[in-house]
């Protein structure tokens, strides 16, 4: 099956420091990529939709000054958590659709903001 | 709009029994459905899927799940539990039917195997 990766898989910072999060379609092209919250013991809530070549969608409630998503290339997005704070302490995975009927997860990132 | 909903967010069984997860679920389209399990700091990984065509889908690692319109359920099936099940399952609806909407997941049940 197809791969996603993500880097970093666990980051921990500091209090208003940014930090960038990559997913990458290892063996397939993806023109859209989904990026997920998913607090401790919680479902994973979608926080946007990344579209190459254009804008991101944001869900209704999540800041998109805050979570800023680049998708650069046809195998690369990235979200950065900007002037991070420890309430944005979560797990992010970050998923891409193949051209069937399956979307492929990302290992996802721990991000620990102190 | 599409919506999931699991049954019981924790389910307990013995070695060797058999492991029922229930899944129901609301659509406006004709769903898509899903069944992930993640391992703790893991991501998620497809169990299964039913699309369209035969309504009892088989995935990996012994599980089954039977898609019954009707009942508008996708309940998640092993006959025998093993130690290795035990994990975090998700059943998820694709938003607009099709593999490009983004998911929309249950909260998801715990399994816990016994020895």
């Amino acid at each position: 099956g197809a791969v996603v990766s993500q880097h970093p898989s666990r980051v921990i910072c500091k209090s208003g420091t940014s930090v960038k999060i990559e997913c990458r379609s290892l063996d397939f092209q993806a023109t859209t990529m989904f990026w997920y919250r998913q607090f401790p013991k919680q479902s994973l809530m979608l926080m946007a939709t990344s579209n190459e070549g254009s804008k991101a969608t944001y869900e209704q409630g999540v800041e998109k000054d805050k979570f800023l998503i680049n998708h650069a290339s046809l195998t690369l997005s990235t979200l950065t958590v900007t002037s991070a704070h420890p309430e944005d302490s979560s797990f992010y995975i970050c998923s891409a659709p193949d051209r069937g009927y399956e979307q492929f997860f990302g290992p996802g990132t721990r991000l620990t903001v102190l | 709009a599409q919506s999931v909903t699991q049954l019981g967010s924790h389910v307990s069984v013995s070695e060797g029994a058999l492991v029922l997860l229930r899944c129901n679920y609301s659509s406006s389209v004709p769903p898509y459905l899903f069944w992930y399990v993640q391992y703790p700091n893991q991501g998620l990984q497809l169990l299964l899927k039913y699309t369209t065509g035969a309504t009892l889908v088989k995935g990996i690692n012994g599980f089954e799940a039977e898609f019954k319109k009707s009942e508008t359920s996708f309940h998640l099936t092993k006959p025998s539990a093993h130690m290795s099940d035990a994990a975090e399952y998700f059943c998820a609806v694709s938003e607009y039917g099709g593999s490009q909407g983004n998911l929309i997941f249950g909260k998801g049940t715990k399994l816990s195997v016994k020895p």
